[in-house]
């Protein structure tokens, strides 16, 4: 199983432009979880699916912060504009089964907005 | 609302010496409560958890036991090697039922073993 899948593993941006962060979860995975991780504020839930409906976005930020999952295997995640705040590990995750807490996490896209 | 209290660390180790991490908890009723591990470039991965009071999660010479009387769940390790070196991060999943899926996380400690 090739595992969550997520790109670009680096972006560097400029403040003001758009960004789109991509996501492949683990086949069969109903749940999606996309995180962001910051020295400061630690690991923080941005938003999460299931069976591709948005569930819970009480985490998204402000609303320059948007995400979709149009199918079963696809999800991103987009800054517009983005910011210099916005510089962080961005994680997804996927779950079979979400009730039971075990999430299996991509390897994040290190964002950093000049 | 659901926190997670973990030592902040860095914690600085010996290969062969034993590791304590502490972890505290603050949920209403019984969460699961679970470590995961984050390795150097890579994504979190589960490495131990337990679901009831008392319950003891192991894996890979790692455990923890769920104590409600003191909520907590410190993580442990008889003799760290190298390849142990990461961040290790506890998290609760608030009780089952109704759509509460979020695990909560604790801000990580990082763990350096020399050899």
């Amino acid at each position: 199983d090739a595992g969550v899948i997520q790109s670009p593993r680096h972006e560097v941006t400029e403040m003001g432009q758009e960004v789109t962060l991509r996501c492949k979860p683990i086949s069969g995975h109903d749940y999606l979880f996309w995180y962001r991780q910051t020295m400061m504020r630690g690991l923080e839930l941005l938003i999460y699916f299931n069976n591709n409906v948005p569930i819970d976005d009480s985490g998204m930020p402000e609303d320059r912060f948007s995400a979709k999952m149009p199918n079963a295997s696809f999800s991103t995640l987009k800054i517009q504009p983005s910011e210099p705040r916005d510089s962080a590990v961005y994680f997804c995750a996927s779950s079979l089964d979400a009730s039971m807490g075990t999430q299996y996490f991509g390897p994040g896209t290190r964002l950093l907005v000049l | 609302g659901d926190s997670v209290t973990q030592m902040e660390g860095p914690v600085t180790l010996s290969e062969e010496a034993f590791l304590t991490i502490n972890c505290t908890y603050t949920a209403t009723g019984y969460p699961s409560l679970f470590w995961y591990v984050q390795y150097p470039g890579e994504g979190l991965q589960l490495l131990l958890k337990a679901t009831k009071a008392d319950d003891k999660g192991s894996n890979k010479g790692f455990e923890a036991t769920y104590r409600k009387e003191t909520t907590s769940f410190h993580l442990e390790k008889g003799s760290v090697q190298v390849s142990d070196s990461a961040v290790y991060f506890c998290a609760l999943k608030g009780e089952s039922g109704g759509s509460n899926y979020k695990l909560t996380f604790g801000k990580g400690t990082l763990l350096t073993v020399n050899p």
